[in-house]
């Protein structure tokens, strides 16, 4: 079975500083993984999705995760954090063929002035 | 509308009643997904639709908990005589789920349920 840890329900930073959430999977097949990030009163929209190809996987508003199969880790990272990136992040694990996306517990970001 | 859409955004029930919680997935997505989403919790999967194979409901944490699909589009997911621990916010998912690839899955904004 699959399945996503993510080390700290809640990360605080300031405007600026680097953002680092942290994602660890299992899984016994080759993984995809998957950042998803959801705004107050919101659903969740894909922030960056890893299936093949290059480790380094770049997505929408400045994010980027590195797929590390040795640490078996999915960080997401953005270099400098905005008072609009405050909002749950969840990172999730499928693979090829499966109906069945896990979910991380979620780490919710605060970005103080 | 463009994306997934999910009604009612709010339900306040009774225990003991049943709820009725619709889905529209994206037009033309063949596979759609229920989660549930408790207050400090991660995503718990429900139940999986793809096409017109029978559904994954290995999710579902009860028998009071069901699901359908019309047409392949719709869906509705039904819990019966509701429970207090029912109440947390229920997402809707859809994706193309082409060739088997782990395709994105694009949610709803998903209805709150509360059970007073």
């Amino acid at each position: 079975a699959q399945s996503v840890t993510q080390l700290g329900s809640h990360v605080s930073v300031s405007e600026g500083a680097l953002v680092l959430l942290r994602c660890n999977y299992s899984s016994s097949v080759p993984p995809y993984l998957f950042w998803y990030v959801q705004y107050p009163n919101q659903g969740l929209q894909l922030l960056l999705k890893y299936t093949t190809g290059a480790t380094l996987v770049k997505g929408i508003n400045g994010f980027e995760a590195e797929f590390k199969k040795s640490e078996t880790s999915f960080h997401l990272t953005k270099p400098s954090a905005h008072m609009s990136d405050a909002a749950e992040y969840f990172c999730a694990v499928t693979s090829y063929n499966n109906n069945d996306m896990r979910f991380g517990a979620g780490t919710r970001l605060t970005v103080k002035p | 509308g463009a994306g997934v859409s999910q009604s009612p955004s709010n339900k306040v029930t009774e225990k003991g009643k049943d709820v009725e919680l619709r889905c529209d997935p994206i037009s033309g997505h063949t596979a759609l997904y229920w989660y549930r989403q408790s207050l400090g919790q991660g995503l718990e999967f429900l139940i999986y639709f793809q096409g017109n194979s029978a559904p994954d409901k290995s999710g579902l944490p009860s028998d009071r908990f069901s699901a359908e699909r019309t047409g392949g589009s719709v869906s509705t997911l039904t819990i019966q005589r509701t429970q207090q621990e029912d109440s947390a916010v229920y997402l809707c998912a859809s994706s193309s789920l082409l060739a088997g690839v782990g395709d994105t899955q694009y949610f709803g904004p998903g209805t709150r349920l509360t059970v007073l």
